[in-house]
């Protein structure tokens, strides 16, 4: 099956700083990847929709300053939370679909666990 | 709009006995509809997924879902659960008319299967 990697699986970092998570579709190109937030004992969140090549399209209530997506590659789509405060923690999935299964499932990272001092 | 109803934060139950999560959707047309599991710390997997044809879907690990679309319920199951069974649950759905968009999931349904 398809293959997605994020990278990486848990950072803790000083409040006010910038984290990059990474996410790679490893055996297949991914025009558009997902990235999703989850709370303790809540479920995903869809933050943005990472579309390659162009800007992403954030849901509403995320701020696009603060959590910076870039899919520069049909690969690689990378979100970097700027300024981390400690309400930023939390766990981050990102998400693409295989070509030949526009209309299935997702395929998900193994999440990245942020916890922001 | 699309949306999905776990009722249940929380089901218990004893191993060899029958499981059922349950998992009711909302979309304006028809849907696609998918049951993941998470594990602590991890990402989700695939558990399977309804997308046309018969009701009843077998998936992975031995559990199966039934599409009722009178009662817009997508209930999984599994006929005799194992303590390696005890995860969060989430049902998620697509909307088949929205072309290429994210999944909308449930708030998700911790299993506790007990020895």
């Amino acid at each position: 099956g398809a293959v997605v990697s994020q990278h990486p699986s848990r950072v803790i970092c000083k409040s006010g700083t910038s984290v990059k998570i990474e996410c790679r579709s490893l055996d297949f190109q991914a025009t558009t990847m997902f990235w999703y937030r989850q709370f303790p004992k809540k479920s995903l969140m869809l933050m943005a929709t990472s579309n390659e090549g162009s800007k992403a399209t954030y849901e509403q209530g995320v701020e696009k300053d603060k959590f910076l997506i870039n899919h520069a590659s049909l690969t690689l789509s990378t979100l970097t939370v700027t300024s981390a405060h400690p309400e930023d923690s939390s766990f981050y999935i990102c998400s693409a679909r295989a070509p030949d299964r526009e209309r299935g499932e997702l395929f998900f990272g193994s999440g990245t666990q942020l916890s922001v001092l | 709009a699309q949306s999905v109803a776990q009722p249940e934060d929380q089901v218990n139950v004893a191993e060899g006995n029958p499981l059922t999560v349950k998992c009711t959707y909302s979309v304006s047309g028809n849907p696609y509809l998918f049951w993941y599991v998470q594990y602590p710390n991890r990402g989700l997997q695939f558990l399977l997924k309804y997308i046309t044809g018969d009701n009843l879907v077998k998936g992975s690990y031995g559990f199966e879902a039934e599409f009722n679309k009178s009662q817009t319920s997508f209930h999984l199951k599994k006929p005799s659960a194992l303590v390696s069974d005890s995860a969060l649950y989430f049902c998620a759905v697509r909307d088949i008319g929205s072309g290429n968009t994210p999944l909308v999931f449930g708030k998700g349904t911790r299993l506790s299967v007990i020895a």
